[in-house]
């Protein structure tokens, strides 16, 4: 069965430093997110993205965050300028249509 | 706002033994309400996507119902696999991209 794949599982980084997230979403899918869950708390949408530009966001996603789709297969988040609380589980996922989301199963962020 | 509130935090089962989660839901009109399954470490797993008041959705030991305020997700005779964190989400007509999530109901179902 096709899956979302996201890597790396665990990323340590040091706060103030660049990080890229990495999904490689299902083939045929045409609308791609990214969600992130903080330890404790309920996940967060940040943003989606569809014919190759970001069609919502939310407050989280500001100037520090950015979004790609550099080929026709990957997907990518970057966090400028990492912070204590950007520590979190983010998880790619992708659908067909506007629903149904098929989520991946995560990369741990830690930054220090 | 759209909000999403679900009950009880975590509940403990023994197997076999049958209870409902409580997904209570306030949406700017409703498109969409869906139930994932999260295992731990793990992203959420779809279930099921409900569209109105009075639809009922199926799969296995799963029945998940829908009325104009909330939703339920009814597990009948658990087994110790249906040991998971249950998501309800919902998504409204203004924002049809995103998904606001429930904090979530911790299910064990001890053999």
């Amino acid at each position: 069965e096709p899956e979302v794949t996201q890597t790396p599982s665990h990323q340590v980084t040091q706060m103030g430093q660049e990080v890229i997230l990495r999904c490689v979403p299902i083939s045929n899918h045409l609308y791609f997110y990214w969600y992130r869950q903080i330890l404790g708390q309920k996940v967060e949408f940040l943003v989606s993205f569809y014919n190759n530009e970001i069609s919502e966001k939310s407050e989280i996603f500001d100037d520090q965050f950015s979004v790609e789709r550099p080929d026709g297969s990957n997907f990518t988040l970057k966090i400028r300028s990492t912070k204590l609380e950007d520590s979190a589980m983010y998880f790619c996922a992708s659908s067909v249509h506007e629903e149904k989301l098929f989520f991946g199963s995560g990369t741990q962020l830690s930054v220090l | 706002e759209d909000q999403v509130t679900q009950s009880p935090e975590a509940l403990r089962l023994q197997e076999g033994e049958s209870s409902s989660l409580n997904c209570s839901y306030t949406v700017s009109g409703l498109r969409g309400l869906f139930w994932y399954r999260q295992d731990p470490g793990k992203g959420p797993e779809f279930l099921f996507t409900l569209y109105s008041a009075g639809e009922e959705k199926e799969k296995e030991r799963l029945k998940a119902t829908l009325t104009k305020k909330e939703s339920f997700l009814h597990i009948t005779a658990p087994k110790p696999e249906d040991s998971a964190t249950y998501l309800c989400a919902v998504q409204s007509p203004t924002s049809p991209q995103k998904l606001v999530f429930g904090q979530g109901t911790r299910l064990t179902i001890n053999p």
